[in-house]
């Protein structure tokens, strides 16, 4: 089956660690996305990539790194410069062939706990 | 910023009722419209999606009726289940980047 897998489903970070959150899709989607969600903050986009070797900061990126070595690949640095990293992380992809055919998949999710 | 304003926050219905999730935005450049919806501890998934060049859709249960003058759009779920109740989110682009509303956390009570 086709979808996005993000591991792992649950991670726990100390103050000061860097920690990385995993995306894969095999959608042979060309963008892909990290949102992090908040209660009653929606999703916010984290950063975003269109094409390998090539990404874009979203509306709130400080604190955060990502990398696209490979289509199927956008894993997600969370450093310890970002001071509340304690959300729902979730990344999705999509293709960009037309609005119709775009639509967003989402994986199900990281949920990151500061300890 | 581009932004989509969703509302209400919350809304608790019993089975059978109509709930109504409005949203709005200001981009006239948005040209597709699409609803989310969530279940706890999941991924949102696509549920339906609109452009406006009509005015309404409808897929099952689940109907959206868009207001191109009034710059707004809203989803109706007829017949609502318990097994409805989640998070809806609604969204708009005009490129390939959707902008997310806040969320509207529906609960159908039997």
């Amino acid at each position: 089956d086709g979808g996005i897998t993000q591991s792992p489903k649950y991670l726990f970070r100390k103050e000061g660690q860097n920690v990385t959150l995993s995306c894969e899709q095999n959608l042979n989607h060309d963008a892909m996305y990290w949102y992090r969600q908040d209660p009653g903050q929606g999703l916010r986009l984290i950063y975003y990539s269109q094409i390998v070797n090539d990404f874009q900061k979203g509306d709130i990126a400080e604190g955060y790194s990502v990398s696209r070595e490979k289509k199927e690949s956008f894993p997600l640095t969370v450093t310890s410069a970002q001071k509340n990293p304690t959300a729902f992380y979730l990344c999705a992809s999509s293709r960009r062939v037309s609005k119709e055919a775009y639509g967003y998949t989402f994986g199900s999710g990281t949920r990151l706990t500061v300890v | 910023q581009q932004q989509v304003k969703q509302s209400p926050q919350s809304l608790i219905v019993q089975k059978g009722g109509i709930p109504i999730i409005n949203c709005a935005y200001e981009n006239t450049a948005f040209d597709y419209f699409p609803w989310y919806q969530q279940f706890p501890g999941k991924g949102p998934a696509l549920l339906i999606a609109i452009r406006p060049d009509v005015s309404e859709k409808k897929e099952g249960r689940f109907t959206i009726s868009f207001n191109k003058s009034a710059k707004q759009f809203s989803l109706h779920i007829m017949d609502s289940q318990p097994g409805d109740s989640a998070t809806y989110f609604c969204a708009a682009t005009g490129s390939y980047q959707l902008t997310f509303g806040k969320g509207t956390k529906l609960s159908v009570i039997p």
